[in-house]
């Protein structure tokens, strides 16, 4: 099953940065971190994913700590399209969804 | 952009029949995988298939399921003999390589087993 932790909701303002939090404190070595995304009714989507360093396109933001024991995506700017639930999944060849974070965006 | 196309959109049927599930992924892909969404849960992995053969498969995918790639471009997952609890949204995606390259999914296709 997952190997991530993430808060279950989240709520963020229009506009305004969202910085969602994953721990993976018993991520290994080859283990990429992804996060994706499920709006109402869709498939996922994938959003970003990265190894050790930083990562950034025109979704968001994917900040790693040094340690890589968890990781923060970030939306620089909330709009109501980005009201979803989040999923930081950990992929060494082996994509398991956790429950995710459900993030509500209000006008 | 490169879109993975999943047919029919709803499928309904009785329980006992058969059915497929119809998968077109990207074409230079070489990763296929299957998942499912029961209404109100999480998306939960079937099976992965990679170079013809199925790479991993969860405890979920029992005898009941299968999975090929009969040409080129098809991916198809099919159920044999369909339980009112398989009723649910499945997943196509598919991705070029596998850890580190994002998958892409296709629009699902509900289920519904009556």
């Amino acid at each position: 099953d997952a190997k991530t932790t993430q808060p279950n909701s989240m709520e963020s303002n229009e506009e305004e940065p969202v910085h969602l939090p994953c721990n993976h404190s018993t991520i290994s070595g080859t283990d990429y971190i992804h996060w994706y995304r499920q709006l109402p009714s869709q498939g996922p989507e994938y959003v970003i994913h990265g190894l050790t360093s930083n990562v950034n396109n025109r979704m968001a933001s994917l900040a790693i700590a040094e340690d890589r024991k968890s990781s923060t995506l970030i939306l620089h700017r909330a709009t109501l399209r980005d009201a979803a639930v989040y999923y930081c999944i950990l992929n060494n060849n082996d994509m398991r969804f956790g429950a995710g974070t459900r993030l509500t965006v209000k006008p | 952009e490169p879109e993975v196309t999943q047919t029919p959109s709803h499928q309904v049927t009785q329980m006992g029949q058969e059915v497929i599930l119809r998968c077109v992924p990207i074409s230079n892909h070489l990763y296929f995988y299957w998942y499912r969404q029961i209404l109100g849960q999480k998306v939960e992995f079937l099976v992965s298939f990679y170079n013809n053969e199925i790479s991993e498969k969860s405890e979920i995918f029992d005898d009941q399921f299968s999975v090929e790639r009969p040409d080129g471009s098809n991916f198809t997952l099919k159920i044999r003999s369909t339980k009112l609890e398989d009723s649910a949204m499945y997943f196509c995606a598919s991705t070029p390589r596998a850890a580190n390259y994002g998958y892409t999914f296709g629009s699902g296709t509900r289920l519904t087993v009556v």
